[in-house]
């Protein structure tokens, strides 16, 4: 595709529930990023993957998060029993190159709400 | 650790007006920064890299290591300039960016 394509852009979860994000990278993108926005803050970082490798989990918030992306080019984040506290926004993002310094494409986002 | 610091949630200025949108950070070693932009209902865009040194749409921005600023600015603001502005910061050996809470900036005809 032409962009970085998420699904799905809402979600209403109740308490408890478990909840799968998915994420499509722009083809051949080497790099995927998954971020939580929370409302009014800034992006922070969850996760890395590098092709099918998961690089650096270190902004996962707990061990109710997990991501995959097991063919190297579509992602699942899930959340399981979620709780109120991850209501947000998650943001997708892919790059061609290893490093972020040359930028990322950003999904425009699932935002998910628990209740 | 990496700190990205936008002291300003909003800034709003009148159309013509010089725009300087803050940006200061906390990080040991050489970093790269960025600014990042959303437009409304739009999704969240690169707008440029200190490494490049780039002019986008107007918008310039030196990195200052001895202030450890990143500050972005543009000497006429136009409407279409309003937005949400991410300062953005990536540690020279890793690959996530640690974002700022963000500045709007509100151009007013």
């Amino acid at each position: 595709g032409a962009g970085v394509s998420q699904s799905p852009r809402y979600k209403v979860a109740k308490r408890g529930q478990d909840v799968a994000l998915r994420c499509d990278p722009i083809s051949g993108h080497v790099s995927l990023f998954w971020y939580q926005q929370a409302l009014g803050q800034g992006p922070e970082f969850l996760t890395y993957f590098q092709n099918e490798a998961q690089l650096d989990k270190s902004g996962l918030p707990s061990d109710r998060f997990f991501a995959e992306r097991p063919e190297g080019s579509v992602s699942t984040l899930k959340i399981q029993r979620t709780q109120q506290e991850d209501s947000a926004v998650y943001l997708c993002a892919s790059s061609l190159m290893l490093r972020s310094n040359y930028g990322y494409t950003f999904g425009s986002g699932t935002r998910l709400t628990v209740v | 650790a990496q700190r990205v610091t936008q002291p300003e949630k909003l800034l709003s200025v009148f159309k013509g007006a010089p725009v300087e949108l803050k940006c200061n950070y906390s990080y040991s070693g050489s970093p790269e920064l960025f600014w990042y932009v959303q437009y409304s209902r739009q999704r969240l865009q690169l707008l440029l890299r200190h490494i490049s040194r780039e002019s986008i749409k107007g918008f310039t921005a030196d990195l200052n290591k001895g202030e450890t600023s990143f500050h972005l600015k543009k000497p006429f603001a136009q409407e279409e300039d309003s937005a949400m502005y991410y300062c953005a910061l990536s540690g020279e050996y890793g690959n996530k960016l640690v974002f700022g809470a963000g500045t709007i900036l509100r151009v007013k005809s």
